[in-house]
């Protein structure tokens, strides 16, 4: 079966502009996380859905940050008026069940690597 | 504030056993250790998990100290496809969502 894809998996952009990152989960997994990782750190949390409800977004940065997984499915993590400082890997996890199961696996997406010009 | 502590990186050669070890001097009862890793570019993978009893599967082996301060993980016969970075990870049985918080991990070099 498939794994977590994420797309566009590569996305430059001009300091200002706003990105979509794309988050396909496992079919039928309830949990859905979304990391930021810098180079040469481990994945910070942002934000996590069980089905469509955002229950935790403790980790966006700031406001201009935002996500939404409307049909508890694919999920969108939008960053407005992007800043250099947004440059990083964006990943996406996914878990069969809720995700304070204890023992609850996360599988991880490839990532979308984001530069910001 | 990190909750565990690991060394920044470690060598192994192919063959043998790797002992990872990682110190969590502050874990609550409630509290399990989390292995993942994290190859190359890839994301993190799952490796084991355990509160207070050793724990071994089929990708590695979880030895946890009786006062639970610290722990090993153990890849038996280490190959050079587990060259990789390992996250030690507490996490509250209480914790009802699940984040991951990584820390900066233990980068394993296995060689020929």
């Amino acid at each position: 079966g498939a794994g977590v894809s994420q797309s566009p998996r590569y996305k430059v952009t001009k300091r200002g502009q706003d990105v979509a990152l794309r988050c396909d989960p496992i079919s039928g997994h309830v949990s859905l996380y979304w990391y930021r990782q810098a180079l040469g750190q481990g994945p910070e949390f942002l934000t996590y859905f069980n089905y469509e409800a955002q229950q935790d977004k403790s980790g966006l940065p700031n406001d201009r940050f935002s996500a939404e997984r409307p049909e508890g499915s694919i999920s969108t993590l939008t960053i407005q008026r992007t800043e250099q400082r947004d440059s990083a890997m964006y990943r996406c996890a996914s878990s069969k069940r809720g995700g304070g199961a204890i023992g609850e696996t996360q599988y991880f997406g490839p990532g979308t690597r984001l530069l910001v010009l | 504030d990190a909750k565990t502590t690991q060394p920044p990186s470690m060598d192994c050669a192919e063959g043998r056993a790797a002992n990872l070890p990682c110190n969590h001097s502050t874990i609550s009862g409630n509290e399990y250790v989390y292995w993942y890793r994290q190859i190359h570019s890839q994301g993190p993978q799952y490796i084991i998990h355990g509160l207070k009893n050793n724990e071994t599967n089929e990708m590695a082996s979880l030895i946890i100290t009786e006062d639970r301060k610290s722990s090993t993980l153990i890849l038996p016969h280490a190959t050079l496809r587990d060259t990789a970075v390992y996250y030690c990870i507490v996490r509250a049985s209480t914790d009802s969502w699940g984040k991951l918080q990584f820390g900066a991990g233990t980068q394993v070099v296995v060689t020929p």
